[in-house]
Order: structure tokens, then C-alpha cells, then sequence
């Protein structure tokens, strides 16, 4: 079937680094997005990826590999203000339409 | 520019009434998609428009829901009758036409008692 999956909850110190990570089997695969949404707002977009490899951005980096259906979003020198859900979410077709997993809450204690 | 609107923000509702929700996208943006979060479960895909047609609504869940986009500007999202399970959050987003990325509106927050 279609899911994409996702850790529900993580934890971490402010300061550390967490590595959430998305597995995902889906009808089409034109990439996939990472997103963070704090409670009651948007969510906002954080990365991209369509070739297999690293983006890095900042603090966050997401990486790819399409032959095994996997990605993981890296948030490094975490800070207070991160903790926060975030979303993996696939396009699934030419015109934009995605598909998320449940999301993964990231808790950061002081 | 201004982001993605939706109002309103929290609505609270009858079963059985009627309710209708409205997105203004970003200007310029030909593509405005809908998603819904029930509560517990993930985002999912409701449909989108390409300017004011109806590109793709495989993710509409029955009759009770309608979408329109007047003139390819605004949107709007009625349900009628409402359902208890129509509860959650409705979120829009937009896109320039050609882009991969696309930006959310805050969400309206249905509830229906």
C-alpha cells in the first residue's frame, strides 16, 4: 500500500542534534518536501530533495535515496524555538499533489 | 507579499449545518490546493485548482463538499450538511505556476458538535 512513516515523537537537548527520519512507498515520486509546523500556524517549508544526496541548509539538512524509498531531515546546534512537528511529504505527481506521513514531534529540553 | 489567508480561523458548527470556508491565495498564484488534518491522522490531499478549473478533486470525501474558485482568485469550501467526522483542519496552500514549493495558509480549525 501507500504510507509514508515517520518517528511520532523525539526528544533532544538544546544544543544537540536529532535526525528524524521518513521511509515512504507512494503511487509517484516527483520529491519530497520537508516541512515544520508549530502548533495553530502553517506549515512552513524547510527542504527539497529530487536527486539522491544531501541538501544542506543552515541547521537543517535533508538527505534522499529514492531506491530505498527513505529520507531524513538533520537538525543540528538545536535551539528552543525548533521544537515544533515536522512534516515528510511526498509530491506524488507532475501537478504538486502531496502526500504526508503523521508527523514527528520534536520536544527540545533546555 | 502577502501569504496565504484563510478565514476564518476557528469555526464551530452544528451537525447538520452548513459551513463554508475561504482561502485567499497569494497573488498570481494559478495553483491553490486544499488539505484537510483530521484530528490524529495525517494531512491529506481535498483537490486543486489550476486558475478557476478543477485540476484534480480525487481526494474529496463525498457529495457533502463543495469547492469553487471564483475567477481563479479567492476559493471557497462549503460543506453541506456537516458531519461530526468533518472535523478538523482545513488548510489551503498556492503556487506559482511552474514551481515546486508551495506556501500554507495558518489553517481554518473546524469543529462540528
Amino acid at each position: 500500500g501507500q504510507n509514508i512513516d515517520q518517528p511520532t515523537e523525539m526528544t533532544a537537548t538544546e544544543g544537540a542534534i536529532v535526525q528524524i527520519n521518513c521511509t515512504y512507498q507512494t503511487s509517484g515520486f516527483n520529491g519530497l518536501f520537508w516541512y515544520q509546523q508549530h502548533a495553530g500556524e502553517a506549515p512552513t517549508f524547510l527542504s527539497y530533495n529530487v536527486l539522491d544526496g544531501l541538501e544542506e541548509k543552515g541547521r537543517f539538512s535533508s538527505f534522499l535515496s529514492r531506491s530505498k524509498g527513505y529520507s531524513y531531515l538533520l537538525l543540528k546546534e538545536l535551539q528552543m524555538k525548533d521544537s515544533a512537528s515536522y512534516l515528510c511529504a511526498v509530491r506524488t505527481d507532475s501537478w504538486g499533489k502531496l502526500q504526508f506521513g503523521a508527523g514527528t514531534q520534536v520536544v527540545v529540553t533546555p | 507579499e502577502a501569504g496565504v489567508t484563510q478565514f476564518p480561523s476557528h469555526s464551530v458548527i452544528e451537525k447538520g449545518q452548513t459551513v463554508t470556508l475561504r482561502c485567499d491565495p497569494i497573488s498570481g498564484h494559478d495553483n491553490l490546493y486544499w488539505y484537510r488534518r483530521v484530528m490524529g491522522k495525517e494531512i491529506k490531499f481535498l483537490l486543486h485548482f489550476v486558475k478557476e478549473s478543477k485540476q484534480d478533486e480525487s481526494g474529496m470525501p463525498n457529495n457533502r463538499f463543495l469547492a469553487e474558485r471564483t475567477g481563479g482568485t479567492y476559493s471557497t469550501l462549503k460543506v453541506q450538511p456537516a458531519e461530526l467526522e468533518d472535523s478538523g483542519v482545513y488548510f489551503c496552500a498556492s503556487s506559482p505556476q511552474g514551481s515546486y514549493g508551495y506556501t500554507f495558509g495558518s489553517g481554518t480549525r473546524l469543529t462540528v458538535v
